[in-house]
Protein backbone atom coordinates (compact mmCIF):
# COMPACT_ATOMS: atom_id res chain seq x y z
CA UNK A 1 0.00 0.00 0.00
CA UNK A 2 1.55 3.16 -1.21
CA UNK A 3 1.42 5.63 2.18
CA UNK A 4 0.96 9.74 1.12
CA UNK A 5 2.31 12.20 4.16
CA UNK A 6 1.34 15.60 3.68
CA UNK A 7 2.92 18.41 5.09
CA UNK A 8 2.70 20.53 7.19
CA UNK A 9 -0.82 19.72 8.86
CA UNK A 10 -1.72 23.08 9.17
CA UNK A 11 -0.46 26.14 7.47
CA UNK A 12 -0.98 29.45 8.21
CA UNK A 13 -0.92 32.39 5.87
CA UNK A 14 -2.90 35.57 4.72
CA UNK A 15 -4.94 36.64 1.84
CA UNK A 16 -2.43 36.98 -1.30
CA UNK A 17 0.10 34.85 0.37
CA UNK A 18 1.64 32.08 -1.61
CA UNK A 19 1.35 28.58 -0.11
CA UNK A 20 2.92 25.38 -0.87
CA UNK A 21 1.58 21.77 -0.11
CA UNK A 22 3.95 18.89 0.02
CA UNK A 23 2.54 15.03 -0.54
CA UNK A 24 5.08 12.68 -0.72
CA UNK A 25 4.33 8.77 -1.27
CA UNK A 26 6.10 6.21 0.34
CA UNK A 27 6.86 4.63 -2.75
CA UNK A 28 7.03 5.73 -6.24
CA UNK A 29 3.59 6.60 -7.94
CA UNK A 30 3.41 4.69 -11.59
CA UNK A 31 2.47 7.47 -14.13
CA UNK A 32 1.98 10.32 -11.84
CA UNK A 33 -1.17 9.42 -11.05
CA UNK A 34 -1.93 11.65 -8.22
CA UNK A 35 -4.71 14.20 -7.41
CA UNK A 36 -5.00 17.07 -5.27
CA UNK A 37 -8.65 18.31 -4.13
CA UNK A 38 -10.26 20.58 -2.41
CA UNK A 39 -12.58 20.40 0.66
CA UNK A 40 -14.58 22.86 2.59
CA UNK A 41 -16.77 21.95 5.99
CA UNK A 42 -19.91 20.41 5.32
CA UNK A 43 -19.31 19.64 1.05
CA UNK A 44 -17.97 17.60 -0.76
CA UNK A 45 -14.14 17.55 -2.16
CA UNK A 46 -13.52 19.71 -5.06
CA UNK A 47 -11.12 18.73 -8.23
CA UNK A 48 -8.60 20.71 -8.28
CA UNK A 49 -5.49 18.65 -9.93
CA UNK A 50 -5.24 15.11 -11.47
CA UNK A 51 -2.36 13.51 -13.45
CA UNK A 52 0.54 15.73 -10.68
CA UNK A 53 -0.20 18.69 -12.98
CA UNK A 54 -3.13 18.81 -14.75
CA UNK A 55 -5.87 21.74 -13.20
CA UNK A 56 -9.43 20.26 -13.61
CA UNK A 57 -12.05 22.06 -15.89
CA UNK A 58 -13.03 25.74 -13.90
CA UNK A 59 -9.87 25.64 -11.62
CA UNK A 60 -8.24 28.78 -11.62
CA UNK A 61 -4.47 28.98 -12.86
CA UNK A 62 -3.67 30.31 -9.35
CA UNK A 63 -3.38 26.58 -8.30
CA UNK A 64 -0.60 24.71 -9.90
CA UNK A 65 0.65 20.61 -9.09
CA UNK A 66 4.19 19.62 -9.84
CA UNK A 67 6.24 17.18 -9.12
CA UNK A 68 6.93 12.82 -10.00
CA UNK A 69 7.64 9.69 -8.56
CA UNK A 70 7.32 10.43 -4.47
CA UNK A 71 7.56 13.99 -3.91
CA UNK A 72 4.46 16.03 -5.21
CA UNK A 73 3.57 19.84 -4.96
CA UNK A 74 0.35 21.97 -4.75
CA UNK A 75 0.86 25.84 -5.18
CA UNK A 76 -1.47 28.30 -4.84
CA UNK A 77 -0.06 31.48 -5.88
CA UNK A 78 -1.94 34.34 -4.69
CA UNK A 79 -4.37 33.10 -1.95
CA UNK A 80 -8.09 34.54 -2.32
CA UNK A 81 -10.26 34.38 1.11
CA UNK A 82 -12.33 31.18 -0.57
CA UNK A 83 -9.03 29.40 -0.36
CA UNK A 84 -9.25 28.70 3.46
CA UNK A 85 -10.07 24.75 3.35
CA UNK A 86 -8.67 21.12 4.19
CA UNK A 87 -6.52 19.86 1.06
CA UNK A 88 -5.89 16.45 0.41
CA UNK A 89 -3.88 14.39 -2.13
CA UNK A 90 -4.75 10.92 -3.25
CA UNK A 91 -2.45 8.15 -5.65
CA UNK A 92 -4.71 6.03 -7.93
CA UNK A 93 -1.97 4.04 -9.54
CA UNK A 94 -1.97 1.27 -7.54
CA UNK A 95 -4.92 -0.39 -5.50
CA UNK A 96 -5.42 -0.16 -2.85
CA UNK A 97 -5.89 3.61 -4.02
CA UNK A 98 -5.26 5.99 -0.79
CA UNK A 99 -5.21 9.55 0.19
CA UNK A 100 -3.04 11.48 2.59
CA UNK A 101 -4.60 12.66 5.68
CA UNK A 102 -4.67 16.68 4.47
CA UNK A 103 -3.28 19.90 5.41
CA UNK A 104 -5.54 22.68 6.79
CA UNK A 105 -4.96 25.81 5.16
CA UNK A 106 -5.97 28.79 7.84
CA UNK A 107 -5.88 32.08 7.94
CA UNK B 1 -21.67 20.78 -16.11
CA UNK B 2 -20.43 18.04 -14.33
CA UNK B 3 -22.87 16.81 -11.17
CA UNK B 4 -22.61 13.37 -9.38
CA UNK B 5 -25.52 13.12 -7.39
CA UNK B 6 -25.21 10.31 -4.27
CA UNK B 7 -28.32 8.77 -3.08
CA UNK B 8 -29.67 5.86 -0.86
CA UNK B 9 -27.99 6.96 2.40
CA UNK B 10 -30.17 6.77 5.98
CA UNK B 11 -29.82 5.18 9.25
CA UNK B 12 -29.35 1.28 9.73
CA UNK B 13 -29.07 -1.30 12.20
CA UNK B 14 -25.46 -3.35 12.46
CA UNK B 15 -25.50 -5.99 9.93
CA UNK B 16 -28.13 -4.40 7.98
CA UNK B 17 -28.04 -3.57 4.26
CA UNK B 18 -28.13 -0.58 1.78
CA UNK B 19 -27.64 0.52 -1.81
CA UNK B 20 -26.44 3.97 -2.69
CA UNK B 21 -26.37 5.02 -5.98
CA UNK B 22 -25.06 7.65 -7.98
CA UNK B 23 -26.64 9.56 -11.24
CA UNK B 24 -23.87 11.45 -13.12
CA UNK B 25 -24.64 14.33 -15.60
CA UNK B 26 -22.40 16.57 -17.82
CA UNK B 27 -19.68 13.95 -18.95
CA UNK B 28 -19.62 10.59 -20.92
CA UNK B 29 -19.77 8.66 -18.26
CA UNK B 30 -19.11 5.52 -19.94
CA UNK B 31 -15.61 6.25 -20.58
CA UNK B 32 -14.63 6.79 -16.93
CA UNK B 33 -13.70 4.99 -13.90
CA UNK B 34 -15.62 5.50 -10.69
CA UNK B 35 -14.74 5.59 -7.15
CA UNK B 36 -16.72 5.55 -3.71
CA UNK B 37 -14.48 7.63 -0.76
CA UNK B 38 -16.16 7.75 2.46
CA UNK B 39 -15.67 10.08 5.07
CA UNK B 40 -15.88 9.37 8.83
CA UNK B 41 -17.33 11.96 11.29
CA UNK B 42 -14.33 14.64 11.73
CA UNK B 43 -12.16 12.65 10.04
CA UNK B 44 -10.19 12.15 6.33
CA UNK B 45 -10.88 10.76 3.15
CA UNK B 46 -11.14 6.65 3.11
CA UNK B 47 -11.08 4.96 -0.46
CA UNK B 48 -13.91 2.16 -0.36
CA UNK B 49 -14.30 0.98 -4.04
CA UNK B 50 -13.10 1.50 -7.17
CA UNK B 51 -14.91 0.12 -11.02
CA UNK B 52 -13.44 0.46 -14.75
CA UNK B 53 -15.20 2.53 -17.16
CA UNK B 54 -16.27 -1.33 -18.77
CA UNK B 55 -16.55 -2.54 -15.16
CA UNK B 56 -13.93 -4.85 -16.08
CA UNK B 57 -11.83 -4.42 -13.44
CA UNK B 58 -13.27 -3.92 -9.34
CA UNK B 59 -11.25 -2.94 -6.52
CA UNK B 60 -12.41 -2.64 -2.66
CA UNK B 61 -10.25 -1.57 0.19
CA UNK B 62 -9.88 -4.36 3.06
CA UNK B 63 -12.10 -3.13 5.72
CA UNK B 64 -14.79 -3.81 3.23
CA UNK B 65 -14.16 -6.18 1.08
CA UNK B 66 -16.53 -9.35 1.25
CA UNK B 67 -19.40 -6.59 2.75
CA UNK B 68 -19.89 -4.14 0.07
CA UNK B 69 -20.17 -4.95 -3.93
CA UNK B 70 -19.54 -2.13 -6.59
CA UNK B 71 -21.44 -2.28 -9.89
CA UNK B 72 -22.48 0.49 -12.81
CA UNK B 73 -25.45 0.61 -15.44
CA UNK B 74 -23.74 2.40 -17.93
CA UNK B 75 -26.99 2.78 -19.78
CA UNK B 76 -28.33 4.86 -17.05
CA UNK B 77 -25.28 6.68 -15.97
CA UNK B 78 -25.31 5.46 -12.70
CA UNK B 79 -22.81 3.98 -10.13
CA UNK B 80 -23.89 1.25 -7.24
CA UNK B 81 -22.65 0.57 -3.82
CA UNK B 82 -24.35 -2.21 -2.51
CA UNK B 83 -23.43 -2.82 1.61
CA UNK B 84 -23.92 -5.86 3.71
CA UNK B 85 -23.31 -6.36 7.32
CA UNK B 86 -23.03 -3.18 7.72
CA UNK B 87 -21.10 -2.13 10.76
CA UNK B 88 -20.83 0.85 13.46
CA UNK B 89 -17.10 1.52 11.82
CA UNK B 90 -18.94 1.86 8.48
CA UNK B 91 -20.64 5.32 9.71
CA UNK B 92 -19.37 7.82 6.87
CA UNK B 93 -20.26 10.06 4.31
CA UNK B 94 -19.98 8.52 1.17
CA UNK B 95 -19.10 10.49 -2.21
CA UNK B 96 -18.60 9.36 -5.56
CA UNK B 97 -15.71 10.12 -7.42
CA UNK B 98 -13.96 10.59 -10.71
CA UNK B 99 -10.65 11.29 -10.18
CA UNK B 100 -10.86 13.29 -13.96
CA UNK B 101 -14.16 14.84 -13.43
CA UNK B 102 -15.20 15.59 -9.86
CA UNK B 103 -17.20 14.43 -6.63
CA UNK B 104 -20.35 14.36 -5.54
CA UNK B 105 -21.95 16.39 -2.42
CA UNK B 106 -22.27 12.69 -0.64
CA UNK B 107 -24.89 10.65 1.58
CA UNK B 108 -25.02 10.25 5.30
CA UNK B 109 -25.02 5.99 6.10
CA UNK B 110 -25.39 5.89 9.71
CA UNK B 111 -25.24 2.51 11.80
CA UNK B 112 -26.69 2.32 15.06
CA UNK B 113 -29.34 0.20 16.85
Amino acid sequence: EIVLTQSPGTLSLSPGERATLSCRASQSVSSNYLAWCQQKPGQGPRLLIYDASTRATGIPDRFSGSGSGTDFTLTISRLEPEDFAVYYCHQYANSPFTFGQGTKLEI
Amino acid sequence: QVQLVESGGGVVQPGGSLRLSCAASGFTFGTVGMHWVRQAPGKGLEWVSYIRKDGSTIYYADSVKGRFTISRDNSKNTVYLQMNSLRAEDTAVYFCASITRGWGQGTLVTVSS
